[in-house]
């Protein structure tokens, strides 16, 4: 499985737009890139899923250069509602459901 | 409506006090793991299981035990529970094949081992 770095926190204010980046440099052919968000003394919940390009969906998008070798979850106009851990998980769709490894997650406050 | 739903949320016990901590879902999901999650450390894969009977070891599966008799069950087994174990556990479900939705996760079980 492909290990996966990313910015231990953020902060935003109410009405921004929160990119977060998640390295992968060994990511592998088949691998899709899954980010997850988590309230505190809750499961994950998922996000958005990608393989490359731009994904996007009604709550996020998700951007994926050429290389693959990192990915960028776009959260437009954040509320305060928005203030969890964000974790992206790298895998195969099947392997993502089997073996799985988390890495530590970015925390974002968002600020009134 | 569709969830994975483990028993106990919450639970106090003593060390060597063997305890089972239950997870079933109702999606007919192919795949189920079982994390925990410690402050500063993230969720960390304990065991997961691909069908009924087939089960393997996460990242840290010392002290625990796992079993997948049926589908929608995956009971996760502590037999001599130590305060090392004490965590926050979740249980999560996927279908196999992948979706748009990989893993449901259930809403968590706090352990306390004194």
């Amino acid at each position: 499985l492909a290990k996966t770095t990313q910015p231990i926190s953020m902060d935003s204010y109410e009405g921004q737009e929160v990119n977060i980046t998640c390295s992968h440099n060994n990511i592998a052919t088949n691998d899709y890139i899954t980010w997850y968000q988590q309230f505190p003394s809750q499961g994950p919940r998922f996000i958005i899923q990608g393989y490359k390009t731009k994904v996007t969906n009604e709550v996020a998008s998700l951007f994926i250069p050429a290389d693959r070798k990192s990915s960028t979850l776009s959260l437009p106009r954040v509320s305060l509602s928005d203030t969890a851990v964000y974790y992206c998980l790298v895998g195969q769709r099947e392997t993502n459901a089997g073996k799985s490894t988390f890495g530590d997650g970015t925390t974002l406050t968002v600020k009134p | 409506e569709a969830q994975v739903t483990q028993n106990p949320r919450y639970l106090i016990t003593v060390t060597g006090k063997k305890l089972t901590v239950t997870c079933s879902q109702n999606m007919n999901h192919e795949y189920m793991s079982w994390y925990r999650q410690d402050p500063g450390l993230g969720l960390r894969q304990i065991y997961y299981s691909m069908n009924v009977e087939v089960t393997d070891k996460g990242d840290v599966p010392e002290g625990y035990k796992v079993s997948r008799k049926e589908k929608r069950n995956f009971p996760l087994i502590l037999e001599s529970p130590s305060p090392n174990q004490t965590s926050l556990y979740f249980c999560a479900s996927t279908p196999l094949g992948g979706s748009n939705q990989p893993q449901h996760f259930g809403d968590g079980t706090r352990l306390s081992i004194l």
